[in-house]
Formats: C-alpha cells, structure tokens, sequence
C-alpha cells in the first residue's frame, strides 16, 4: 500500500459525459502528479501540484482540468469525455516539488476509466 | 527533446532463470534515474533510484547499474519468480532548471513455469 488513495477505482460513462477522479495523497506530500496511461501506452504526464498551486502541466487536453485542496487531495476532471479518452489515470505524489527531486514518487492504483 | 528508450518491448522467460532489461536516455541535464513495477492493471512501484555517482545498486534479486557516460542504464533480474511477471519502467529526472519526469514505455516481462 503506497499510502496514495484513488477513487473511484472503475467508472463506466458515455461519450460527450463529466466525470472526475479523486486523489489523496501520502500524509505529508504535498505534490500530486496525474498520469495517464492508455492500453499498452507508457504514462504520460497530465499535470502537477504543489501545495495548491499548478507547478507542471504535461500533455494535458484543454476538456481535461485539475485542481488542489487546501487539504491538499485532488481532483481531475475530465469533460465531453471521447472513445479515446479510456485510459486508466494515476496519481502519484510526493514530498517536494520537482525542483531539486530525488525522493520517492508513490503512485495509487488508478481509476480506470471506459468511455462507450 | 528528453526521451526515455527502452528495450526488449516484451520479454518471456523460464521461472529460475536471469535477464536484464535495457534503458537508454538522451535526457539533460541528468539528475537521477528510476526502475519501477508496475503489475497489470496496478500502480508503479520504486525498485530503485540512482544518482550521477552510483553504479549499481541492488534491491533483493533487482540490481541495476548505470553508466551516465553512454546514457545506459540496465535492470538485471536474478533467479525469477513467476511473481515478477510485470512492466518494467524506466524514469529519467531532469533537474536544474529542467525538472521534468520522462517516462520510458517500459519492458513487459513473463515469467513462464
């Protein structure tokens, strides 16, 4: 158990729909990372948070958004949701920010999302 | 542009016997880099963590080696398990002024009875 908690774990929904995932981050991370992964894809980066504030965005589509809490989970939303965007969707975090990185990155089981 | 390249894709080998997985980086500059597992349908897991001063560093029958001159990296599994039947990933952390994660697409490996 990496102490990093994702719901929902499975989530079925149609094209053209809204959904959003939730991430709970190891107590005293402040960095929560989400990566996607399509099916036999490696991960790609979607965005970064540092203590509430957007730090790094990757290859994140313009329907997808995220945010951080003052209690320091996450959301990512996902928008006119599409076939392609079926994919299941981690999230990692860490102690620090990217700069100056060297420790662990611990990642949830992930969300598998089907769009049909 | 950081890229992260790593071979064979798929591997199957016999429960007992050895391999070694390769990963090759253009990234710069080069901070640390990482071998995860990440079992099907699962999250990554760390096995390890090297910096520009280590070699090799072992993790149970994980060893992995590093050689920052040529940009090489291997992971070598010893006496296998059918348990290590997994993806293996490869990560390259950029620093200084560069923070950026790359992600290999990793090594599919079977470990076959």
């Amino acid at each position: 158990d990496s102490g990093v908690t994702q719901t929902p774990k499975h989530l079925i929904t149609a094209t053209g729909q809204r959904v959003t995932l939730r991430c709970s981050p190891r107590s005293g991370d402040l960095s929560v990372y989400w990566y996607q992964q399509s099916l036999d894809q490696g991960l790609q980066f979607l965005i970064q948070y540092y203590n509430g504030e957007e730090r790094a965005k990757g290859n994140i589509l313009e329907r997808f958004s995220a945010q951080q809490f003052p209690d320091l989970h996450s959301e990512l939303n996902l928008s006119s949701l599409e076939l392609g965007d079926s994919a299941l969707y981690f999230c990692a975090s860490s102690v620090g920010g990217l700069a100056g990185f060297a420790g662990e990155l611990f990642f949830g089981e992930g969300s598998r999302l089907t769009v049909l | 542009k950081n890229q992260v390249e790593q071979s064979p894709q798929s591997l199957i080998i016999l429960e007992g016997k050895n391999c070694t997985l390769q990963c090759n980086y253009t990234v710069s500059p080069f901070s640390n880099l990482r071998w995860y597992k990440q079992d099907t349908g699962r999250g990554p897991v760390s096995l390890t963590i090297m910096t520009f001063s280590e070699n090799t560093k072992s993790n149970g029958r994980y060893t992995a080696t590093l050689d920052a001159d040529t940009k090489q990296s291997s992971l070598h599994i010893t006496a296998s398990q059918l348990s290590d039947s997994a993806s293996y990933i490869c990560v390259v952390f950029s620093g200084a002024g560069s923070y950026q994660l790359t992600f290999g697409k990793g090594t599919k490996l079977s470990v076959i009875p």
